[in-house]
């Protein structure tokens, strides 16, 4: 069973709206951390957001805030008011505290177009 | 702000050559990290690496591949003899520890590596 499923292999949104990115993950471990992360056309992985497991509050990030549902084990990214630099892949993944080590597991990924 | 850098930001080699990337992790952090990108498709976790010694390994961290950390500061991958498939963006991050559900996992600007 995959970890971590991103379902929208791309999506579109018009510049200044909102758009949430879909993220469900599959854990048995009560300590886990959620992580999304923006790859842009040059590559770098920058860090978004994260949410951990023991969290009462969603996470909030300037316009990205993580949608955490624990119950359905999902957690989406909500950007808010966007704008064309967010135009980038969008990867969600979690961190498992497994055997004592913290292994970090990607989903597939989510390509953002920002239409102006 | 810290930052995790990495060397070279590209490096082409002939197949069946022998590459070592490099890696400067956060300088208090205790983790550290291998993860690979193959062009198009989603982050892959190599290999983490905690008190000088791996901790756990992928499938795809077979015995063409090594990591150490020489001299407290640096952190390389070696791929011993490279094939076509090595070719990919390959990422080093590093995490500071403590609680497993806490912090961010800092990831270095990536180097490509293109095997020809």
């Amino acid at each position: 069973a995959q970890k971590i499923t991103q379902t929208q292999p791309g999506m579109f949104v018009q510049e200044k709206e909102a758009v949430t990115l879909d993220c469900t993950y599959d854990t048995s471990d009560p300590s886990y951390g959620l992580f999304w992360y923006k790859q842009p056309s040059s590559g770098e992985m920058i860090f978004l957001i994260y949410q951990g497991s023991y969290d009462q509050q969603n996470a909030t990030e300037g316009r990205y805030s993580l949608n955490f549902q624990k119950a359905r084990k999902s957690a989406n990214l909500v950007i808010s008011a966007s704008q064309l630099g967010d135009s980038a892949m969008y990867f969600c993944a979690m961190r498992e505290a497994s055997g004592g080590y913290q292994k970090v597991t990607f989903g597939t990924g989510t390509k953002l177009q920002v239409i102006p | 702000e810290p930052e995790v850098t990495q060397t070279p930001s590209h490096q082409v080699t002939q197949m069946g050559q022998e590459v070592i990337l490099r890696c400067v992790p956060i300088s208090n952090h205790l983790y550290f990290y291998w993860y690979r990108q193959i062009l198009g498709q989603k982050v892959e976790f190599l290999v983490s690496f905690y008190n000088n010694e791996i901790s756990e390994k992928s499938e795809i961290f077979d015995d063409q591949f090594s990591v150490e950390r020489p001299d407290g500061s640096n952190f390389t991958l070696k791929i011993r003899s490279t094939k076509l498939e090595d070719s990919a963006m390959y990422f080093c991050a590093s995490h500071e520890g403590g609680r497993p559900n806490t912090g961010e996992l800092f990831f270095g600007e990536g180097s490509r590596l293109t095997v020809l």
